[in-house]
């Protein structure tokens, strides 16, 4: 399958704090990405997505920037919140394809 | 609320012992589909259903069942569990069988095969 991965396996920020979390994806043909936050215990929970169309999706305290020259995608959040804890990953889909391939997520803790 | 909803949370098992992990969605949605989640490997695909009685193999289907009679559920059958499937399962929904949706999974259940 295609190899969906990320930068860094872990994150620390100071709370109040900007993060981004990185995310590199190999295959040319994929036209959708998606950021999924995984806290302990819990199942993984959609934040933002984006398509190929785009280079920048904002949600709240959330921004998704795509580079479709060198194949990578981030997650920005804005002023980091201990709430925001968590594992996120990132995962890449292809308008015909039945499924989406997941990247093996960065831990992001953040300080207080 | 819109959820889907996997039972058991938890289980202990023993080798060869069949067992059903059961996953249920109330948003009528007709993609389904289960995942396994291991240390350093990321959500692997086991099966997907892009409707009922319409079911497919992953990348991961061996030593694995499922069915899909009616469009909210989505069981996934071990007929003889050994200690490899030892992992976290989770189970998620789309509206629609294509990879350009979001999915929505449950929140697991963590199999413990001995």
């Amino acid at each position: 399958g295609e190899s969906v991965g990320l930068h860094l396996p872990t994150l620390s920020v100071q709370e109040g704090d900007n993060s981004i979390i990185n995310c590199a994806y190999s295959n040319s043909a994929s036209d959708y990405f998606i950021w999924y936050k995984q806290e302990s215990g819990k199942g993984p929970q959609f934040i933002i997505d984006i398509r190929s169309n785009m280079d920048k999706r904002q949600g709240q305290r959330v921004t998704v920037l795509l580079n479709k020259t060198v194949k990578h995608l981030s997650l920005q959040i804005a002023a980091t919140q201990p709430g925001d804890s968590a594992v996120y990953f990132c995962a890449e889909g292809e308008t015909g394809a039945n499924n989406l391939f997941f990247g093996t997520g960065t831990r992001l803790t953040v300080i207080p | 609320e819109a959820q889907v909803t996997q039972n058991p949370r938890y289980l202990i098992t023993v080798t060869g012992k069949k067992l059903t992990v059961t996953c249920s969605q109330n948003m009528n949605h007709e993609y389904m589909s289960w995942y396994r989640q291991d240390p350093g490997l990321g959500l692997r695909q086991i099966y997907y259903s892009m409707n009922v009685e319409v079911t497919d193999k992953g990348d991961v289907p061996e030593g694995y069942k499922v069915s899909r009679k009616e469009k909210r559920n989505f069981p996934l059958i071990l007929e003889s569990p050994s200690p490899n499937q030892t992992s976290l399962y989770f189970c998620a929904s789309s509206l629609m069988g294509y990879s350009n949706q979001p999915q929505h999974f449950g929140d697991g259940t963590r199999l413990s095969i001995l």
